[in-house]
C-alpha cells in the first residue's frame, strides 16, 4: 500500500534560520511528489512538485525540496525562515500506477521563534 | 483569473442528516478531486471526477456520493451523517490530462453534532 512518513509532527525553527522539513514515502511506482502548505482554518497551497528531471526543485516563497530516489525521501528546504512561514506543511505522493489521488502524510507544523 | 472556490464555509449538521457541498474549479480545469481532512490529519482522498464521470474513489463508504456539472464544477453529498464526518472537505482542480497537479480551494468546515 501507498504511504507517505513525515517524522516530524512539530518543529520549532528561531527567524532566519535555515529549515528541513522530512518526506518518507513507500510506493511501488515511480512517485509524483508535492509539497503543500496551509495556515490555520485554510486550504492548501502548492508549493512544488517534482515529476521528472532535476531532482533538485524550486518552489514559491524560496522553498526546495530535493528528491532522494534511494532514500525514497523528498524533504523541504529553505535557508533562511520568516515569521511568516509558520504553517502546517504537507507532504503528498501520486502515482499514474494508482490512479489520480494524491496520498499525503499527517504534516509537519511549523513554529518560527523571533 | 479566479481560483477553486468552495460554498459554504462553515456548516453545523445534525448526526443522521444529509448535506451538499459545492465547488467550483479553477478556469480551465476539468477535474475536480475531493478530500476530507479530519482535525490533526492529512487530506484524505474521497473520489475525483473527470467528464462528469467518477474517475476513482477512496476508502469512503457509498453514503459520500459526487456530482460533476458540464461547467466542471462539482458537488459532494454526504447521507446519514455521522460524528466522524467532521471534518475540512477540500476541492481540488486540475488542467486537462495533469490529473496530478492538484490546486486546492479553501474548503468546507463540516460540524456534526
Amino acid at each position: 500500500a501507498q504511504s507517505v512518513t513525515q517524522p516530524d509532527i512539530h518543529i520549532t525553527v528561531s527567524e532566519g534560520a535555515s529549515l528541513e522539513l522530512r518526506c518518507n514515502y513507500s510506493y511501488g511506482a515511480t512517485p509524483y511528489l508535492f509539497w503543500y502548505v496551509q495556515s490555520p482554518g485554510q486550504g492548501l497551497q502548492l508549493l512544488l512538485k517534482y515529476f521528472s528531471g532535476d531532482t533538485l526543485v524550486q518552489g514559491i516563497k524560496g522553498f526546495e525540496a530535493e528528491f532522494k530516489r534511494s532514500q525514497s525521501s523528498f524533504n523541504l528546504r529553505k535557508p533562511s525562515v520568516h515569521w511568516s512561514d509558520a504553517a502546517e506543511y504537507f507532504c503528498a505522493v501520486g502515482a499514474r500506477e494508482y490512479g489520480n489521488k494524491l496520498v499525503f502524510g499527517a504534516g509537519t507544523i511549523l513554529r518560527v521563534k523571533s | 483569473e479566479t481560483g477553486v472556490t468552495q460554498s459554504p464555509t462553515h456548516l453545523i449538521k445534525t448526526r443522521g442528516q444529509q448535506v451538499t457541498l459545492r465547488c467550483s474549479s479553477q478556469s480551465g480545469h476539468n477535474t475536480v478531486s475531493w478530500y476530507q481532512q479530519a482535525l490533526g490529519q492529512g487530506p484524505q482522498f474521497i473520489f475525483q471526477y473527470y467528464r462528469e464521470e467518477e474517475n476513482g474513489r477512496g476508502n469512503f463508504p457509498p453514503r459520500f456520493s459526487g456530482l460533476q456539472f458540464p461547467n466542471y464544477s462539482s458537488e459532494l453529498n454526504v447521507n446519514a451523517l455521522e460524528l466522524d464526518d467532521s471534518a475540512l472537505y477540500l476541492c481540488a482542480s486540475s488542467l486537462p490530462g495533469q490529473g496530478y497537479e492538484q490546486y486546492f480551494g479553501p474548503g468546507t468546515r463540516l460540524t456534526v453534532t
